[in-house]
């Protein structure tokens, strides 16, 4: 069956390094999402992308990038952990562009702490 | 610009009660409206959506929603609650047609007792 995985599920990382959260579909979906979910903020996203090398910034982008060289993977990376990026992350997935269709498929999440 | 409010973070409701979960929107084009559930420790899933034609929208597990332009409101409705629907709720909208994406609501956990 097709799906959608992140890892990793929980990581704990001191501010300052370099971190890559990973987001692999099997779905061959074009398009590709990173949400961050925080308390009282609900989903807000990251970056997105339509297909290979594209890239876009949603509303939370800084301090976050992502590169697009296939269609299965989407890794986000934090150029410098901060502890505001405590959060939880959310990959997610879609077949069409139009979200008339059957919408965003998710992954499980990964949870991370800066400390 | 589309955007989502979701009335109430937290709505507790006894088993076989209605359950109401309310969301209003904004958006400058005619929107596309989504419900998600989220279950502990998991992603979210699509519950029910609403995009043209009828207004009124059955989903998964007895869960429905009603479009209402004129109040640009998208509630959540479920006549008898199970212990099973505790989890958290999010609304979300997106602008219609093609490169379009999902924004989302705050979330409402939704707490059902015995």
């Amino acid at each position: 069956d097709a799906e959608i995985t992140q890892s990793p599920r929980h990581k704990i990382t001191e501010t300052g390094r370099q971190v890559t959260l990973a987001c692999h579909q099997t779905w061959n979906h074009n398009n590709m999402f990173w949400y961050r979910q925080d308390l009282g903020h609900g989903l807000r996203l990251i970056h997105y992308s339509y297909g290979v090398q594209d890239t876009n910034k949603g509303e939370v982008s800084d301090g976050y990038s992502v590169s697009r060289s296939n269609t299965e993977d989407l890794p986000l990376t934090l150029e410098s952990a901060a502890s505001s990026q405590t959060s939880v992350y959310f990959c997610a997935s879609s077949e069409s562009r139009d979200t008339r269709g059957r919408g965003y498929t998710f992954g499980s999440g990964t949870r991370l702490t800066v400390v | 610009a589309q955007s989502v409010t979701q009335l109430g973070s937290h709505v507790s409701v006894s088993e076989g009660a209605l359950v109401l979960l309310r969301c209003n929107y904004s958006s400058s084009v005619p929107p596309y409206l989504f419900w998600y559930v989220q279950y502990p420790n998991q992603g979210l899933q699509l519950l029910l959506k609403y995009t043209t034609g009828a207004t009124l929208v059955k989903g998964i597990n007895g869960f429905e929603a009603e479009f209402k332009k004129s109040e640009t409101s998208f509630h959540l409705t479920k006549p008898s609650a199970h212990m099973s629907d505790a989890a958290e709720y999010f609304c979300a909208v997106s602008g219609s047609g093609g490169y379009n994406k999902l924004i989302f609501g705050a979330g409402t956990r939704l707490a059902v007792h015995p």
